[in-house]
């Protein structure tokens, strides 16, 4: 069964440091999408991406954030200078077209430590 | 307001028992609606979509109100595997956001 799956599984930085957190979404799916969760919170999400441009972003996705669809595999979110409040659970998940169904699938997630 | 809301729990069941959690969602244009179980610090899977006529899968049924803005989901013959945070989720269209509940918690203990 296809999934999506991320790397690292665990990244500890230090404030003000940049991480890349990378994803490899499902083959066939064309919408992509990262979410986050603070430990205790709800999921929240934070941008999806559709035809190599964002489609769709949160309020939590400042200009900090940056998605990137860098080959034909790999979708990365950016975070240029880490602060603290950022540590958490980061999700990506990919979903088909609205015809095959609005499921999103997610990957197993990177916990990102900021210290 | 808060766009999902779920009943937190903890749902604290015997093996075999029959239990039902409840949502509402603020937004009347969501178009989509999902109940999705999470496992601790592990992903949200999917476990089942909701249909406005209702659906059932195996021993799980869900349920869509509409007119009161209202999902359920019920789980019969309840097992020691089904504890997870079960998270209600509404979506307005495909390729947006979902909109996820706090979640509930279920314990199912022998």
């Amino acid at each position: 069964e296809p999934e999506v799956t991320q790397t690292p599984s665990h990244q500890v930085t230090q404030m003000g440091q940049e991480v890349i957190l990378r994803c490899v979404p499902i083959s066939n799916h064309l919408y992509f999408y990262w979410y986050r969760q603070i430990l205790g919170q709800k999921v929240e999400f934070l941008v999806s991406f559709y035809n190599n441009e964002i489609s769709e972003k949160s309020e939590i996705f400042d200009d900090q954030f940056s998605v990137e669809r860098p080959d034909g595999s790999n979708f990365t979110l950016k975070i240029r200078s880490t602060k603290l409040e950022d540590s958490a659970m980061y999700f990506c998940a990919s979903s088909g077209l609205a015809g095959e169904g609005y499921e999103q699938y997610f990957g197993p997630g990177t916990r990102l430590t900021v210290t | 307001r808060k766009e999902v809301e779920q009943d937190p729990g903890p749902f604290n069941v015997p093996e075999g028992a029959t239990v039902a959690f409840n949502c509402t969602y603020s937004n009347s244009a969501s178009q989509s609606f999902f109940w999705y179980r999470q496992d601790c610090r592990k992903e949200p899977k999917l476990l089942m979509s909701v249909y406005s006529s209702g659906n059932e899968d195996g021993r799980f049924t869900a349920q869509l109100n509409r007119a009161s803005q209202y999902i359920s989901l019920l789980i019969r013959d309840s097992k020691l595997s089904d504890s997870a945070t079960y998270l209600c989720v509404v979506n307005s269209r495909a390729g947006t956001a979902l909109i996820f509940g706090k979640g509930t918690t279920l314990s199912v203990s022998s």
